[in-house]
């Protein structure tokens, strides 16, 4: 079955300008994790959603926002760019039950802010 | 969650086992090591995970030690391809779900396979 999908694979932003990040979970999944890699701080995780609803947030500051459809398709927005919010940005999804810490990691999408 | 401590880089022969330790010593009853691993520009991918007793599967095998302070995941017969950052995990099953689709990484160990 098809994976965890991500878009944009690759996109430049300026500081100050906003931008949105999609995710389509595997299917069947219903929970959909965000995660924030920079060479510095490593892996980090951002929140998750299950059901249209956070269920879990990471330390990070309101900038850093998302959202579930009823599909369980997961977008995360950052508003007012940084340039310490270039990073990998990975989605994972689960099947939130059973094996809780098996997610499953999409390639990721990678901005970069200029 | 426990904190984990890992060897920052560790090399191996190709066709070799590799031995990766993993130290967890303030690990608590409830919680599992669980077994990443993320190769260059992909996505973490999950290996193996534990409670208390060995497990293997069809990539690895988790040693536990009997205290649970401290795991080894072997990579039987490692190949060129198991060369990555691999990352050990301690996390709580949460039955009430606070933590679901939250994993802690730290900095992991840094396998390099050798031809």
């Amino acid at each position: 079955k098809a994976g965890v999908t991500q878009t944009p694979r690759y996109l430049i932003k300026t500081r100050g300008q906003q931008v949105t990040l999609s995710c389509s979970p595997i299917s069947g999944h219903r929970s959909v994790s965000w995660y924030q890699q920079t060479p510095g701080q490593g892996l980090q995780f951002l929140f998750e959603y299950f059901s249209e609803t956070q269920r879990n947030k990471g330390n990070f500051p309101g900038r850093f926002s998302g959202r579930q459809f009823s599909n369980s398709r997961s977008e995360m927005n950052v508003s007012t760019l940084e340039l310490g919010d270039s990073a990998l940005y990975l989605c994972a999804s689960s099947r939130r039950g059973g094996n809780a810490g098996e997610l499953f990691f999409g390639e990721g999408s990678r901005l970069t802010v200029l | 969650d426990a904190k984990t401590t890992q060897p920052t880089s560790m090399d191996c022969a190709e066709g070799r086992a590799a031995n990766l330790p993993c130290n967890h010593s303030t690990i608590s009853g409830n919680e599992y090591v669980y077994w990443y691993r993320q190769i260059h520009s992909q996505g973490p991918q999950y290996i193996i995970h534990g409670l208390k007793n060995n497990e293997t599967n069809e990539m690895a095998s988790l040693i536990i030690t009997e205290d649970r302070k401290s795991s080894t995941l072997i990579l039987p017969h490692a190949t060129l391809r198991d060369t990555a950052v691999y990352y050990c995990i301690v996390r709580v099953e949460d039955a009430g779900g606070t933590s679901y689709g939250k994993l802690t990484f730290g900095q992991g160990t840094i396998l390099t396979v050798h031809p």
